[in-house]
């Protein structure tokens, strides 16, 4: 079974730019979410999507937005990108519902850097 | 706000040697589960933790769950060098869903040969 799959793995971009990110869940997964990782912050939690529907958001500016589509892929965006923006963005699907834990499978990430 | 708070946030250590890492909150916390990164990877599942008191053994890694279901720790005997790597806790956060977990800032394990 494949993996988590994110596109681009890299990414560089300037100030004020905008990107979108590329996440395939598992296949048969339909929880996707997504985190930011920097050094100083850690791995912190950016949206979750369940059935095309975002179900929770972090505590990120508006300038960060997502979707999911109705095969379970999703997107994530950043609009007017600031230095601090660069991270290592990574997405993590999962299939379990109606249990009190889950177990997220996280792909490699993609990393953004902004100039 | 709910916090995962993990020490130490380094170690260096000698193949051979034996080693804890923490994982502690003021929380109470239904699931806690222990992921392994490596550099230019997404973190792994290594165990989830469900049962205040539950320890479970993976190989030469060993999990433990606080009574109180407020802390965690990993102990792993007889370190080898393929266990260097970035080790993170991360709880379901309060009042969230499945998909929404909070992590500890990790401890970042560099094993010697």
């Amino acid at each position: 079974k494949a993996g988590v799959t994110q596109t681009p793995r890299y990414l560089i971009k300037t100030r004020g730019q905008q990107v979108t990110l590329s996440c395939s869940p598992i296949s048969g997964h339909r929880s996707v979410s997504w985190y930011q990782q920097t050094p100083g912050q850690g791995l912190q939690f950016l949206f979750e999507y369940f059935s095309e529907t975002q179900r929770n958001k972090g505590n990120f500016p508006g300038r960060f937005s997502g979707r999911q589509f109705s095969n379970s892929r999703s997107e994530m965006n950043v609009s007017t990108l600031e230095l601090g923006d660069s991270a290592l963005y990574l997405c993590a699907s999962s299939a379990l519902l109606g249990t009190f834990y889950n177990e997220q499978f996280f792909g490699p990430g993609t990393r953004l850097t902004v100039l | 706000t709910q916090l995962l708070e993990q020490s130490p946030q380094f170690l260096s250590i000698q193949e051979g040697e034996n080693l804890t890492v923490y994982c502690n909150s003021s929380s109470v916390f239904s699931s806690l589960q222990w992921y392994r990164q490596e550099p230019g990877e997404g973190p792994v599942l290594l165990v989830t933790v469900v049962t205040g008191g539950e320890v479970k053994k993976l190989k030469r890694l060993t999990f433990q769950f606080g009574d109180a279901r407020k802390d965690s720790s990993l102990h792993i005997t007889a370190a080898q060098p393929g266990d260097t790597g970035l080790y993170l806790c991360a709880a379901m956060n309060y009042g969230g869903s499945q998909g929404n977990l909070i992590f500890g800032k990790g401890t970042k394990l560099s094993v010697k040969p």
